[in-house]
């Protein structure tokens, strides 16, 4: 069975500040995809990046940023320089042969 | 593009009933899943769809259902609804390959009364 943990619950920064979402998984499968999606209060999940197991190369995309570890089971990410329009519920997801597994959800309050 | 579309957006119904929440995907995909989401249990995969045939089930209920059609809209379909059905039912479409990401609707938010 797969699991996708996301120990951080709730994470509360000022506007500007550094964040990062930490994200570790388990999976029997040696060929799997990491996503890291996020849910702001209208409910729709967006998503934001997709990663598969074999690509650990770790990319900056604007404020965004992913560090992907398989040594660790880890694919932790991190927004620069926060805003608010940032608060949201942040889910990391795992698929591999079967379904999408996901975390529980950290929850980012950015405030001004 | 047109994303994923979910109708209805809320609902209400009492315990006993039977409801059915459509989906219809981007175009040109042809996988849909369905997800419950509520406080307690977090977001739970229900079942995928891929061309008209279920791919995946998710450890629900027989009271859940689910179908897809040809032209890859789909429908679940919850009978004898209880109170801890209430939860944000998503629906998500891909292009269906296993590790193809998927884009999720706005959700239907079911309340069971």
């Amino acid at each position: 069975a797969q699991k996708v943990t996301q120990a951080q619950t709730e994470i509360s920064v000022v506007e500007k500040e550094d964040v990062t979402l930490d994200c570790v998984y388990e999976t029997r499968d040696t060929t799997y995809y990491l996503f890291w999606y996020k849910q702001p209060p209208s409910g729709e999940l967006v998503f934001l990046i997709r990663r598969n197991s074999f690509d650990e190369q770790n990319e900056i995309s604007g404020r965004y940023s992913w560090n992907f570890q398989k040594s660790t089971s880890s694919f932790n990410f991190t927004i620069t320089a926060s805003q608010v329009v940032d608060s949201a519920v942040y889910f990391c997801a795992l698929r591999g042969y079967s379904t999408l597994t996901f975390g529980k959800g950290t929850m980012l309050l950015v405030s001004p | 593009k047109a994303g994923v579309t979910q109708t209805p957006r809320y609902l209400i119904k009492t315990r006993g009933q039977q409801v059915t929440l459509s989906c219809s995907p981007i175009s040109g995909h042809r996988s849909v899943s369905w997800y419950q989401q509520t406080p307690g249990q977090g977001l739970q995969f229900l079942f995928e769809y891929f061309s008209e045939t279920q791919r995946n089930k998710g450890n629900f209920p027989g009271r859940f259902s689910g179908r897809q059609f040809s032209n890859s809209r789909s429908e679940m379909n919850v009978s004898t609804l209880e109170l801890g059905d209430s939860a944000l039912y998503l629906c998500a479409s891909s292009s269906g390959g296993v590790g193809e990401t998927q884009y999720f609707g706005p959700g239907t938010r079911l309340l069971v009364l």
